[in-house]
């Protein structure tokens, strides 16, 4: 299948500062993108949908101007944490939908292998 | 809100069993329910995915059963290994393309 790339693995950070995950799709067009995020032995909750060239859309309760998500070409979507706190701490994980490529079957979802964030 | 709801949270089962995980769900506009596997540190990896259109859809060991009027649906494990101890999520959407609605999951192990 299509492939969906995240960077970093794992990264940690000071309280305070901001951090970058980028999310890419290696081998087809991702004309959307979703990120999650996972607490430990829980599920997957929806943080925001993004729609290349557009502002994303952000679920109830998902600070916008905190978790910020940025689709500017349509193969690389990117979540910065700004001012993280410890709370932040937790596996993030991008998936994408879109068109193209020899391994995208359609309208599937594809997801990235995650990053985990420690927030220190 | 939880629109997805699955059980059981946590499942044993011996080598060569059968798992079945349930999931139902109250949005009559889903009509995508795929199921993922999980194994720890990694992300979900889709398993198998089902339409409204039929009630059942195998691929090698992995069934999935769908009850339209119930609105429920559920996987089958047929023989399971112990490379199958993971946690399973089922989720839904209105179209396969959209944002799925995951399940709590389900933490497998399948013991040797």
């Amino acid at each position: 299948g299509a492939v969906v790339s995240q960077h970093p693995s794992w990264v940690i950070c000071k309280s305070g500062t901001s951090v970058k995950i980028e999310c890419r799709s290696l081998d087809f067009q991702a004309t959307t993108m979703f990120w999650y995020r996972q607490f430990p032995k829980q599920s997957l909750m929806l943080m925001a949908t993004s729609n290349e060239g557009s502002k994303a859309t952000y679920e109830q309760g998902v600070e916008k101007d905190k978790f910020l998500i940025n689709h500017a070409s349509l193969t690389l979507s990117t979540l910065t944490v700004t001012s993280a706190h410890p709370e932040d701490s937790s596996f993030y994980i991008c998936s994408a939908r879109g068109t193209g490529g020899p391994n995208y079957s359609g309208n599937t979802i594809y997801f990235g292998e995650g990053s985990w964030l420690t927030v220190v | 809100q939880q629109q997805v709801k699955q059980s059981p949270q946590s499942l044993i089962v011996q080598k060569g069993g059968i798992s079945i995980i349930n999931c139902a769900y109250e949005n009559t506009a889903f009509d995508y329910f795929p199921w993922y596997q999980q194994f720890p540190g990694k992300g979900p990896a889709l398993l198998i995915a089902i339409r409204p259109d039929v009630s059942e859809k195998k691929e090698g060991r992995f069934t999935i059963s769908f009850n339209k009027s119930a609105k429920q649906f559920s996987l089958h494990i047929m023989d399971s290994q112990p490379g199958d101890s993971a946690t399973y999520f089922c989720a839904a959407s209105i179209d396969s393309g959209y944002a799925l609605n995951f399940g709590k999951g389900t933490s497998l192990l399948v013991t040797p």
